[in-house]
């Protein structure tokens, strides 16, 4: 089954302490690319991924890193997490093979983060 | 910058009744449109998209939704909801056929069915 595996889906942690949003797609899609969703605020893009080791920052990169080492995983790394970093964290990837040919967004289920 | 408006933050609709929900866009020319469902406490769902050609696109759950260059919209539409279409809608502008690498989405319309 086609699918994009998130996990923790569900985590509660303190102030400071690294935490790791990992990410996983079995498609063979090119792009990744992680959202947080907060109310009022809808979708924003935090960092992409346009393929292995070609990643780049989205709307709201501050206090996040990525990376992608292997085309199938895009970890979303939170180094030092903040209150404010409290959120939804969706990950999602798509075909986009740079020649003017791009598809839809296929999505994990979310990861709902607390920071204490 | 390309940029998305959902100018309608929450609707309500009796079941039967038609829906139509809004989306703008801005950007330099024709970008893919994408209209996405999400559902309590799942991820985001496509529903429809618009690449070219027919202005009006058939999605998925009986939705439908028409490209008006001349507005700059990509409305979402269906002729008679039914509860199950109680969700968050999301209108997204993909870019990167353009070679801007950004998929950027509207903030949102939440959809309440009234019985």
């Amino acid at each position: 089954e086609a699918q994009v595996t998130q996990n923790p889906r569900y985590l509660i942690t303190v102030t400071g302490k690294k935490l790791t949003v990992t990410c996983s797609q079995n498609m063979n899609h090119e792009y990744m690319s992680w959202y947080r969703q907060d109310p009022g605020l809808g979708l924003r893009q935090i960092y992409y991924s346009m393929n292995v080791e070609v990643t780049d920052k989205g709307d709201v990169p501050e206090g996040y890193k990525v990376s992608r080492k292997e085309k199938r995983n895009f970890p979303l790394i939170l180094e030092s997490p903040s209150p404010n970093q409290t959120s939804l964290y969706f990950c999602a990837s798509s075909l986009s093979n740079g020649y003017r040919e791009t598809g839809e967004l296929f999505f994990g289920e979310g990861s709902r983060l607390t920071v204490l | 910058a390309q940029s998305v408006t959902q100018p309608d933050i929450h609707i309500t609709v009796s079941e039967g009744a038609s829906l139509e929900l809004r989306c703008n866009y801005s950007y330099g020319a024709t970008p893919y449109l994408f209209w996405y469902v999400q559902s309590p406490g799942q991820g985001l769902q496509l529903l429809l998209k618009y690449f070219s050609g027919d202005t009006l696109v058939q999605g998925i759950k009986g939705f439908e939704a028409e490209f008006k260059r001349s507005q700059s919209s990509f409305n979402l539409r269906k002729p008679s909801v039914h509860w199950s279409d109680a969700a968050e809608y999301f209108c997204a502008v993909d870019g990167r056929v353009f070679g801007n690498e950004k998929l950027t989405f509207g903030t949102g319309t939440r959809l309440t069915i009234i019985p």
